[in-house]
């Protein structure tokens, strides 16, 4: 089956850097998303990896290593309104995306 | 990246009723739109995925007759979900994808109460 993990919940502090992991067994890949999701709205998209390496975006970059099956999201200079859940999702090879659960992440001052 | 939109943005229905939800590609043309519903504190579910001017494909468990979804332009799709009952309360979302790109830009979804 196809099956995406990330921790469910985590907790930083203002002005730090946090590492979000997610690793994922799906049937084919043609790309990895994040997305960022404040309650109650729907997903913003973060960034897209579908070549292995580091992309960097401002405060958030993400990394993905095809042959583990695994990539992370660090966002740096952690701000209150980081405060959110992160989705990774995988486009399969039908071109579907297949979501992970989330991960809540709760920002401290 | 593409604006999309969703109308109504929120709506509360009785149990029985019909409701229709609209997603428009303001800037984009979407060849392909997908409909996904969100329980709380869960991931979004994809229900269908609809491409212009042919008939949505439906995943597993959703009811296609109870989910009607139309696509008949390249910016504009409709979800009508047909006799609402109280589970069906849901946070809708709508999202966009070009033939060109694989990424999906996405409606800022439809919270839909059913009384």
């Amino acid at each position: 089956g196809q099956n995406i993990d990330q921790p469910t919940e985590m907790t930083a502090t203002e002005g730090a850097i946090v590492q979000i992991n997610c690793t994922y067994q799906t049937s084919g890949f043609n790309g990895l998303f994040w997305y960022q999701q404040h309650a109650g709205e729907a997903p913003t998209f973060l960034s897209y990896n579908v070549l292995d390496g580091l992309e960097e975006k401002g405060r958030f970059s993400s990394f993905l290593s095809r042959s583990k099956g695994y990539s992370y999201l660090l966002l740096k200079e952690l701000q209150m309104k980081d405060s959110a859940s992160y989705l990774c999702a995988v486009l399969d090879s039908n071109y579907q995306l297949i979501w992970g659960a989330g991960t809540k992440l709760i920002i401290k001052p | 990246g593409a604006v999309v939109s969703q109308h109504p943005s929120r709506v509360i229905c009785k149990s029985g009723t019909s409701v229709k939800i609209e997603c428009r590609s303001l800037d984009f043309q979407a060849t392909t739109m997908f409909w996904y519903r969100q329980f709380p504190k869960q991931s979004l579910m994809l229900m269908a995925t609809s491409n212009e001017g042919s008939k949505a494909t439906y995943e597993q468990g959703v009811e296609k007759d109870k989910f009607l979804i139309n696509h008949a332009s390249l910016t504009l799709s409709t979800l009508t979900v047909t006799s609402a009952h109280p589970e069906d309360s849901s946070f809708y979302i709508c999202s966009v994808q070009s033939r060109e790109a694989d990424e999906q830009f996405f409606g800022p979804g439809t919270r839909l109460t059913v009384l």
